[in-house]
Parts: C-alpha cells; structure tokens; sequence
C-alpha cells in the first residue's frame, strides 16, 4: 500500500480565498507529481518536482503554484481560488530510476476542490 | 509528442462475462505502457506495466495486457469479471529513455452488473 497522504480530501470555498492542498509521502521518493483530474478528461500534469528546491510546470497551464522545501512535502497553493479552479486533484510520487519500477507512480487519495 | 486513446468512456459488462478495455496510443519512440485503476473516491493504483520481454503481462487480480507494436496497442482483458471490478481504468504512456512524465488517456469506467 503505498504511503502518500493528501489533505483535505474534499474542500468547498468561495471565490477569492486562498488555498493549499497538502501533500506528503513517506517512501522517500525524489519525483513527485501534481495532476488535475476531471471527469471523462485525461488526468493532465500541472506540476512536478525532481528533488528539493526543484519545481516544474507541467503540460496543462495552471494558476496553482508548488514549493518543494522538504523531500517529502510538496504542497500545491492557489493564491486566489476562482470556479474555474473547481476540479480533483491527485499528488503521486515515483521511484528513482533504477531502483524499482521504471516510471510506476504512486498517487494520493486525491483532493476535490469545489470553489462557488 | 506522445498521445492516449482509449476507444470506449464506459463498459457495462455482467458477472463473470469477459472484457476488453482498449487502449491505443500514438509515440515516434519506443514507449512503456501502464494500467492503473481507480476505484470510487480512491487515487489511482498500477494495475500492470509493460517495460520490455513479453508482450503478455499479467496482473494479481486476473486481468492482463498484450503489448503490439504493429497496432500501437494495449489492450486489458480479463475472462470473467467480478462485481469488485467494477471502477475506472485508465491507460498510460511514457517514453523510454526520455522524460519521465506520464501521459494518460482519457479513462474507461467499467461497470459490472450482477
């Protein structure tokens, strides 16, 4: 069971509040991940990290922003939430290369953000 | 650029029938292909990968992939489907060698009827 833990798990706010979903994995992974799943969409990557203090935008634009401080922290933050923004949220986590599955992600339970 | 297509948003399917989830993708490069499953209000879990060696693999739970180059596909069957199975299937591509990133389709939800 993979050990990688997002809150809050269902969060409704309104228009103009600031928000960060939290994202935190104990295996000790380097690479992890930021996914904006909606429904019958592909789950798009916003954004991702490679390692501490590294941050990179993925292929679908995003308003969010990611900090990346501790290896096992990577929280994703919207300064001011719009209903656009209305949508689940997936973190994952992967191995090092050369150390277990070649490109196996581990994702979280997921965060469903509904802003009004 | 490499892209997903899973040919069918929704299978309905009754116990202990077959079924196939199809998965199509499309990569000017070599390219590992993934299963991952997702059951209600739950993140998504590998449900078997494709690396390299046969072209068949298999999972825990019965289901299995076959890998064809010549098709640029690969596709999920499982012979008899439990009610347990029913959630949603998504496909995955990454390249070999090149970015990490992972490239899903668009999902399948299966449904199995008693």
């Amino acid at each position: 069971e993979a050990d990688i833990y997002q809150t809050p798990r269902y969060l409704v706010i309104g228009t103009g509040k600031k928000i960060t979903l939290e994202c935190s994995q104990t295996m000790g992974h380097d690479k992890m991940y930021w996914y904006q799943q909606d429904p019958g969409m592909e789950l798009h990557l916003i954004h991702y990290s490679y390692g501490v203090n590294s941050t990179e935008k993925g292929d679908l634009s995003s308003e969010s922003t990611v900090s990346r401080i501790r290896t096992e922290h990577f929280p994703l933050t919207l300064e001011s939430a719009r209903p656009s923004h209305t949508s689940q949220y997936l973190c994952a986590s992967s191995n090092p290369a050369g150390t277990g599955v070649t490109g196996e992600l581990f994702f979280g339970e997921g965060s469903r953000l509904t802003v009004l | 650029a490499q892209s997903v297509t899973q040919l069918d948003s929704q299978v309905p399917v009754f116990e202990e029938a077959p079924v196939e989830l199809r998965c199509n993708y499309s990569s000017s490069v070599s390219v590992y292909l993934f299963w991952y499953v997702q059951y209600p209000n739950q993140g998504l879990q590998l449900l078997l990968k494709y690396l390299s060696g046969s072209t068949l693999v298999e999972s825990i739970n019965g289901f299995e992939a076959e890998f064809n180059k010549s098709q640029t596909s690969f596709h999920l069957r499982k012979p008899s489907v439990h009610i347990s199975d029913t959630a949603e299937y998504f496909c995955a591509v990454r390249t070999q060698g090149g970015s990490e990133k992972l490239v899903f389709g668009k999902g399948t939800k299966l449904t199995v009827n008693p």
